[in-house]
């Protein structure tokens, strides 16, 4: 069974900082990874996707990929109260599906 | 506006009642899917379409029936709904399938 694990939180940091999520995904073949926002009883929304090695950023938001390592991060600079919602880490396995992971809560403290 | 829509937001239903969630997009992706959402399961895939007359099962599709008779509506359809369907229902929809995939709002219920 094809996995991405995510640390299911709570996260908290404190606002101005730096907030960072991390999951690692066991489909070596993956090729494509989102990172999706949502707030509680809302839907995701898709905040970032990266696809090559490195970082890639966007904002307040960078996403991070390591192919060797099989491993995808999000740093959040700057946390805002409004931030706090759970973050769900999604790679596209070999057979063209999305592997979800089941989350990482992030609660930023004023 | 590009979206997603799903309807019912809500429903309490009684056990054996079929029921239909309809699921509509209006950015012509060729892509939909069920998902449900459950606490400390996550987001699983129920089935998916990748065309039209075109579905398939996902991780979790007992009890679920789907029809993608065109292009732009995917409903959902529990024949006989029993207690363990209430759940948080999310449709989704992309271009195509290596594509980034856009929620509808989502559809609760609730199965007596």
């Amino acid at each position: 069974q094809k996995e991405v694990e995510q640390n299911s939180g709570p996260l908290s940091v404190p606002e101005g900082a730096i907030a960072s999520l991390n999951c690692t995904y066991s489909d070596r073949g993956s090729q494509s990874f989102f990172w999706y926002r949502q707030y509680s009883g809302k839907s995701p929304e898709l905040i970032m996707s990266i696809y090559s090695n490195g970082d890639k950023e966007d904002g307040r938001f960078t996403a991070q990929l390591n192919k060797a390592s099989q491993y995808v991060s999000l740093l959040i600079r700057d946390s805002q109260p409004s931030d706090s919602a759970t973050y769900l880490c999604v790679s596209r396995g070999s057979q063209g599906n999305l592997i979800f992971g089941k989350g990482t809560k992030l609660s930023v403290k004023p | 506006e590009a979206q997603v829509t799903q309807n019912p937001r809500y429903l309490i239903t009684v056990t054996g009642k079929k029921l239909t969630v309809t699921c509509s997009q209006n950015m012509n992706h060729e892509y939909m899917s069920w998902y449900r959402q459950d606490p400390g399961l996550g987001l699983r895939q129920i089935y998916y379409s990748m065309n039209v007359e075109v579905t398939d099962k996902g991780d979790v599709p007992e009890g679920y029936k789907v029809s993608r008779k065109e292009k732009r509506n995917f409903p959902l359809i529990l024949e006989s709904p029993s207690p363990n369907q209430t759940s948080l229902y999310f449709c989704a929809s992309s271009f195509r399938t290596s594509d980034e995939q856009f929620f509808g709002p989502g559809t609760r219920l609730t199965v007596l």
